[in-house]
């Protein structure tokens, strides 16, 4: 039963250029969540997602961020104009869902974005 | 609103030494507590979970009780192998189940033989 898959793994953009990350969740899962570690950070949250809907985006940047969840395909996580400050390892989670009390998020194993 | 925080890496240990990483938390009524443990280079591995007061969650060794008196959830390992050289992160979702985790900075654990 293959994992949560994310890419690309590694991902060099210039400023200014666009950058588009990848998730496939678990099998049987529909929920996903997308999350950032800057270096020497822990894991911030970024939006939580179920097809078609974004259910809670908090954690995203007002501007040049947006996610998606189509009814078919990966979940995206776009970033426009990427600036320097944007370089991170962004991490994918999914779970099956969120009613039972300690459901578990598995994660992916993340895209490293370097902007340059 | 929510926070964690874990003690500050890197930890250093020899094999066959206890390990405690010492968290604690911040959040209105009863969250989820979990340990996720990150290897070099990959993503994170769910360690251990408990969900309510006293729970003690534990799995390949390492151990962890949700202790509400003092809003802790320290892990612990008896005796620790180079294999669990690792970055491990402290996490808490709220109340009820939710759709986030609240994530420690994470500390380093390095074990040398």
């Amino acid at each position: 039963n293959a994992g949560v898959m994310q890419n690309p793994r590694h991902l060099v953009r210039r400023r200014g250029q666009e950058a588009r990350l990848r998730c496939s969740p678990m099998k049987g899962h529909s929920h996903v969540y997308w999350y950032r570690q800057l270096p020497e950070e822990g894991l911030k949250f970024m939006v939580y997602l179920q097809k078609e809907n974004i259910i809670d985006e908090s954690g995203m940047p007002k501007e040049r961020f947006s996610a998606e969840f189509p009814k078919e395909g990966p979940s995206i996580l776009r970033i426009q104009q990427v600036v320097r400050g944007d370089s991170a390892a962004y991490f994918c989670a999914s779970s099956r869902d969120r009613g039972s009390r300690g459901y578990e998020q598995y994660f992916g194993p993340g895209t490293r974005l370097t902007v340059t | 609103g929510d926070s964690v925080t874990q003690m500050e890496g890197p930890v250093t240990l020899s094999e066959e030494a206890f390990l405690t990483i010492n968290c604690t938390y911040t959040a209105t009524g009863y969250p989820s507590l979990f340990w996720y443990v990150q290897y070099p280079g990959e993503g994170l591995q769910l360690l251990l979970k408990a969900t309510k007061a006293d729970d003690k969650g534990s799995n390949k060794g390492f151990e962890a009780t949700y202790r509400k008196e003092t809003t802790s959830f320290h892990l612990e390992k008896g005796s620790v192998q180079v294999s669990d050289s690792a970055v491990y992160f402290c996490a808490l979702s709220p109340t009820g189940g939710g759709n986030k985790l609240t994530f420690g900075t994470g500390t380093q654990l390095k074990v040398e033989l």
